[in-house]
């Protein structure tokens, strides 16, 4: 079975800082991990995904994420938060053998000016 | 233009009620779903609908039916609700049916059931 762990379920910082929102996962089989974002009255928007290729995935709006096998994380980072990216983000961990998607609880990101 | 859309945004109803959400998307998709999202952000998939293929997840009780008229739309009927039913219910669609690591799947913005 899969699952993911979302280690915060609120991050705060400061317009201009750095952000980073923590993920592990489980997978019995090699899978594709993604960060969805989603606004307050909004879909769910996909930021990134990793699957088995560079470990290192760039994303939307600055964000990016690495793959680590060792560690089983798919850490979220962002070198410098605007006022913009204050939402809610989800990791999520699919088997690539179906199409079952399992989310993690979310981290709501708050940013200060 | 929104991609995906649902209605209505909130629903409010007594149990043992019979309701619908509409899910509709104008990109063409060919593959449609129906998650929920439960009190603690959890979203599990209920429904997978491609090309009249109907791929059900297992835990899903048989109150629950999607209904497809066309490609473009995927409605949630949910029959003699209950309390445990309260949640949020997210549509989304894709490209294809080879899962969300070959093709992107994009999101409504959910609908809110309370069952009082």
């Amino acid at each position: 079975a899969q699952s993911v762990t979302q280690l915060d379920s609120h991050v705060s910082v400061s317009e201009g800082t750095p952000v980073l929102l923590r993920c592990n996962y489980s997978s019995s089989y090699s899978p594709s991990l993604f960060w969805y974002v989603q606004h307050p009255n909004k879909g769910l928007q996909l930021l990134l995904k990793y699957t088995s290729a560079a470990t290192l995935v760039k994303g939307i709006n600055g964000f990016e994420a690495e793959f680590k096998k060792s560690e089983t994380s798919f850490h979220l980072t962002k070198p410098s938060a605007h006022m913009s990216d204050a939402a809610e983000y989800f990791c999520v961990v699919s088997d690539n053998n179906n199409n079952d998607m399992r989310f993690g609880a979310g981290t709501r990101l708050t940013v200060k000016p | 233009d929104t991609a995906v859309s649902q209605t209505p945004k909130y629903l409010v109803t007594q149990m043992g009620n019979d309701k619908s959400i509409k899910c509709e998307q104008n990109l063409g998709h060919d593959t449609m779903y129906w998650y929920k999202q439960d009190s603690k952000k959890f979203l599990k998939i209920m429904f997978s609908y491609n090309n009249k293929e109907l791929i059900i997840n297992e835990t899903v009780p048989n109150r629950f039916s999607p209904k497809s008229p066309d490609k473009a739309h995927l409605n949630l009927h949910i029959n003699s609700l209950e309390l445990g039913d309260s949640a949020v219910y997210f549509c989304a669609s894709s490209q294809g049916l080879a899962g969300p690591a070959f093709y992107e799947q994009y999101f409504g913005p959910g609908t809110r059931l309370t069952v009082t």
